[in-house]
């Protein structure tokens, strides 16, 4: 049964630091890994999506990188900021067409 | 292109109710998948519905049941509510299902309260 973890739980950071979000997963046949960004109460936006096949997507200041073979991704924000606090979750895909989420990140940008 | 929609966006309900939340997703796509938040056990995948069939299915109970229509607009349906069906349903819809190729979408979800 796949599993998903995200580390930390949480993040405080001041406005414009550079951050690194973790995931790590322990099935690597995975089809596909997605980011998402998850606002309080609300849905979730992708933010990345990474097939099998890839190393990395990038997106304005994301990063997102994947590394089946040890079951691990991270997502790279560069010079944060304060609208980009909310929940990161990052979720894989096995066969049977389903996500499996990590926990998420919970990310506070401080001005 | 409109984006995923979900209805109604709140509801509160009493035990022993059944309730129907409805997903319309994104023109052109036929995969439709319902996930269940919760802080205690985060996201979790309910089932996936493709072209009126459902084609994966998570770890739930009977009470929970859904179906799709011919014009891929999905509903979910949870019977016999229990306080801990309270949660916040999200349905994802994709061209042709989370395949290697394909991104989720996701809508704003309902927020199902069980009192």
């Amino acid at each position: 049964k796949q599993e998903v973890t995200q580390i930390p739980a949480a993040l405080s950071v001041p406005e414009g630091e550079n951050l690194v979000l973790n995931c790590s997963f322990t099935d690597s046949a995975i089809y596909n890994l997605q980011w998402f960004r998850q606002d309080p109460g609300k849905g979730l936006t992708s933010l990345l999506l990474i097939q099998s096949s890839q190393r990395e997507q990038t997106s304005g200041r994301l990063n997102a990188s994947l590394d089946k073979s040890s079951g691990r991704s991270t997502l790279y924000i560069a010079a944060s900021q304060p609208g980009d606090s909310a929940t990161y979750l990052c979720a894989v895909v096995n066969a049977g067409n389903m996500l499996t989420f990590g926990g998420g990140t919970r990310l506070m940008v401080k001005p | 292109k409109a984006g995923v929609t979900q209805t109604p966006r709140y509801l509160i309900k009493t035990r022993g109710q059944q309730v129907t939340l409805s997903c319309s997703p994104i023109s052109g796509h036929r995969s439709v998948s319902w996930y269940q938040q919760t802080p205690g056990q985060g996201l979790q995948f309910l089932f996936e519905y493709f072209s009126e069939t459902q084609r994966n299915k998570g770890n739930f109970p009977g009470r929970f049941s859904g179906r799709q229509f011919s014009n891929s607009r999905s509903e979910m349906n949870v019977s016999t509510l229990e306080l801990g069906d309270s949660a916040l349903y999200l349905c994802a819809s994709s061209p042709e299902g989370a395949g290697e190729l394909y991104e989720q979408y996701f809508g704003p979800g309902t927020r199902l309260t069980v009192t």
